[in-house]
Parts: structure tokens; sequence; C-alpha cells
């Protein structure tokens, strides 16, 4: 079985630019999930999906980041523009229920 | 708001030895799930083992177990036997147990050193 690939593994920008990560899960898996994770830190939730639908985006700083679901399966998450604190790994994870199954990540650096 | 707390930023073990990560949280809820995950350095997360809230019995998986105390609302890890692989870093996660159970609130995690 096929797990959660995510691209691109690792991004370096300038603040101010945009990027885009994308995240195909598992197929099969209702629920996406896309995590924030500051070094030595725990994974923050960031935005749930079910299907193609929003079931949470409370934590998303809607002003400057954006997710979509096309589909129901792949996801996109757009950050615009980047500041400073955005550096982190940004972490996609699909789940059937209640376990979650996590990409490798993509990490950020903005400079 | 569900808060998990993991109070050793890094633990150190012998290969062979058995040592005991930390876990509490805090919620209103009575059922529940809770995790440990597993994050070895740049490789993805993999749960490790998981305990539902009614469920007095204490999970097992093969050489990891838990101490669940729900009233102290505590939940340590127990890795038995440690060996080279066991090394990375272990987040604590609580989730609710209805149809949103995957989403998860993590710990800051703690990050496990084998010595061989």
């Amino acid at each position: 079985e096929a797990g959660v690939a995510q691209s691109p593994r690792y991004k370096i920008i300038e603040k101010r630019q945009s990027v885009a990560f994308w995240c195909n899960p598992i197929s099969g898996h209702a629920t996406l999930y896309w995590y924030q994770q500051i070094l030595g830190q725990g994974p923050k939730l960031l935005i749930q999906f079910q299907n193609n639908g929003v079931v949470d985006d409370s934590q998303l700083p809607k002003d400057r980041f954006s997710a979509e679901r096309l589909k129901g399966v792949d996801s996109t998450l757009k950050i615009q523009p980047a500041k400073l604190e955005d550096s982190a790994v940004y972490l996609c994870a699909s789940s059937p229920r209640w376990e979650l199954f996590f990409g490798e990540g993509s990490r950020l650096t903005v400079l | 708001a569900q808060t998990v707390t993991q109070s050793q930023p890094e633990m150190s073990v012998q290969e062979a030895e058995t040592v005991t990560l930390s876990c509490t949280y805090d919620t209103s809820e009575s059922d529940y799930y809770l995790f440990w995950y597993k994050q070895p350095p740049s490789r993805q997360m993999i749960l490790v083992i998981r305990q539902e809230a009614y469920k007095q019995q204490n999970a097992t998986e093969n050489r990891f177990s838990v101490n669940f105390q729900k009233a102290a609302k505590s939940f340590s890890l127990k890795i038995s036997d440690s060996q080279l692989g066991d090394a990375a870093m272990y987040f604590c996660a609580y989730s609710y147990r209805n149809t949103n159970a995957g989403k998860s609130t993590f710990g800051d995690g703690t990050t496990l050193t084998v010595k061989p």
C-alpha cells in the first residue's frame, strides 16, 4: 500500500514570496490533515478536510495560508506572503478513522 | 481546550534496557483516544501504540506498553529491551473519540537516544 506522498521535500524562499505544498493521501482515506511542525515542537493542526469539504480550519492563518482538496483526493497548501516564522515542516496526514498516517513532510525555510 | 504535556525533552537508555517516557494531558471529555507516535530522524511519523480511554486494560504492542492512569490524566510509554532503532522523537497525542478521531493534539515530544 502506497503511503502519503508529499512534495517538495525541501523549499527555501525569501520572506514575502509564495510557496505551495502538495499532498496525495492514502487511497480510500476520506480525512486529510495539514499540520505545521516548528523545530522542537509537536505538530499543530492547520486544517482538516473530510472528502473535499473543510471540517476545521480554525487554526489556519487565513490572511496568508490557504488550502484546498481537489475532488476529495489530492490537497495543496499555499502560503502567500511567507513570513520568517513560517519556517517549519509541513506535515500532511490522512486517516481512515482514528490513526494518522503521515507523509515525510515538506521542510520550509524562509530567509 | 485539550493540552498534552511531555515534561522530558530528552531521555537516554542503554541498549537492551527499559525506559519510560512520561505524558500528561488535560481534557473535560470522558471518551477519547491517546497515542504514542514515533518520528525517526528525517523519516515519517508512525503510530507506536493506541489506548482507548474507556478501556481499563493497558495497551501493549510487542516491546511497547503503556501505563494509563485516567484519573491522574497520565499516559506513559514503556519501551522494553531497547534497540538502536528505537532512537527517535516520541510524541504523545490526544484525540476525541468521535467522527473527528484523527484530529489530534500533540505534545512537544521527547527525544530518545539509545546507547550501544
